[in-house]
C-alpha cells in the first residue's frame, strides 16, 4: 500500500512568490495534518482537516492556508514567501474515524527553499 | 497540551537495550504519551503510546510512571537503523495535534 505521498520533493521559490505543495493520504485516512519543520527544531503544527472541515490551525500567519478535496487529498498555500519559510513541510494522514489507530503516518515531506 | 522534557542526545551500543527517558510532570489525566521517531531526512514515524499502563508492541515498550509524570521508551535490542530522533509528545488523544520539542538524538555505535 502506497503511504503518504508529497510532492513535490524539493522546491525553490523566490521571496514574495506563491507556492502550493500537495499531499495524497493513505487510502481510506480522512485526516490530514501540516507541519512545519525548521532545520534543528521539531515539527510545528500548522493545520489540519477531517472530512474537508478545518479542524485545528497553528501559530502561523494568515499567508498561510489549506484546504482537502472530496478524495481527501489537501494542500497547503503559502502566500507572500519569506526567507524564514525555508523549512521541510510535512504532511500527515490519520485513520481516525475508522476504529483502528496506529498513529499519525507522516510523509517525507517536501523541501521548501527561499531565496 | 502538557510540555515534556527529553534530554539532547544519547548514545547506545548495538545489540544493547536504549531506554530514552521522558519527564512529563504537568500531564493531565486524560492526556496520552505519544512517541514518534524521525530518522533523517525522511518524517517523523508513529512508535508507540499509552495512558496509565505500560504498553509494548513490536516496535519498543512503554513505561510510564503510576504517578504519570514521566516515562520511558525502551527499544530493547538496538541497531544502528534506530540512530534517530526520538519526540515524547502528550496530548489529548488521537485526533489532536502533535506538539513536538526538540526531541533526542539516540545514536546507537556498532
Amino acid at each position: 500500500d502506497a503511504g503518504v505521498t508529497q510532492s513535490p520533493t524539493h522546491l525553490i521559490k523566490t521571496r514574495g512568490q506563491h507556492v502550493t505543495l500537495r499531499c495524497s493520504p493513505i487510502s481510506g485516512h480522512k485526516s490530514v495534518s501540516w507541519y512545519q519543520q525548521v532545520l534543528g527544531q521539531g515539527p510545528q503544527f500548522i493545520f489540519q482537516y477531517y472530512e474537508k472541515e478545518e479542524r485545528g490551525r497553528g501559530n502561523f500567519p494568515d499567508r498561510f492556508s489549506a484546504r482537502q478535496f472530496p478524495n481527501y487529498s489537501s494542500e497547503l498555500n503559502v502566500n507572500a514567501l519569506l526567507l524564514g519559510d525555508s523549512a521541510l513541510y510535512l504532511c500527515a494522514s490519520s485513520s481516525e474515524g475508522t476504529g483502528i489507530w496506529y498513529g499519525y503516518t507522516f510523509g517525507s515531506g517536501t523541501r521548501l527553499t527561499v531565496v | 497540551d502538557a510540555k515534556t522534557t527529553q534530554p539532547t542526545s544519547m548514545d547506545c551500543a548495538e545489540g544493547r537495550a536504549a531506554n530514552l527517558p521522558c519527564n512529563h510532570s504537568t500531564i493531565s489525566g486524560n492526556e496520552y504519551v505519544y512517541w514518534y521517531r524521525q530518522i533523517h531526512s525522511q518524517g517523523p514515524q508513529y512508535i508507540i503510546h499509552g495512558l496509565k499502563n505500560n504498553e509494548t508492541n513490536e516496535m519498543a515498550s512503554l513505561i510510564i510512571t503510576e504517578d504519570r509524570k514521566s516515562s520511558t521508551l525502551i527499544l530493547p535490542h538496538a541497531t544502528l537503523r534506530d540512530t534517530a530522533v526520538y519526540y515524547c509528545i502528550v496530548t489529548l488523544g488521537s485526533n489532536y495535534k502533535l506538539t513536538f520539542g526538540k526531541g533526542t538524538l539516540l545514536t546507537v555505535n556498532p
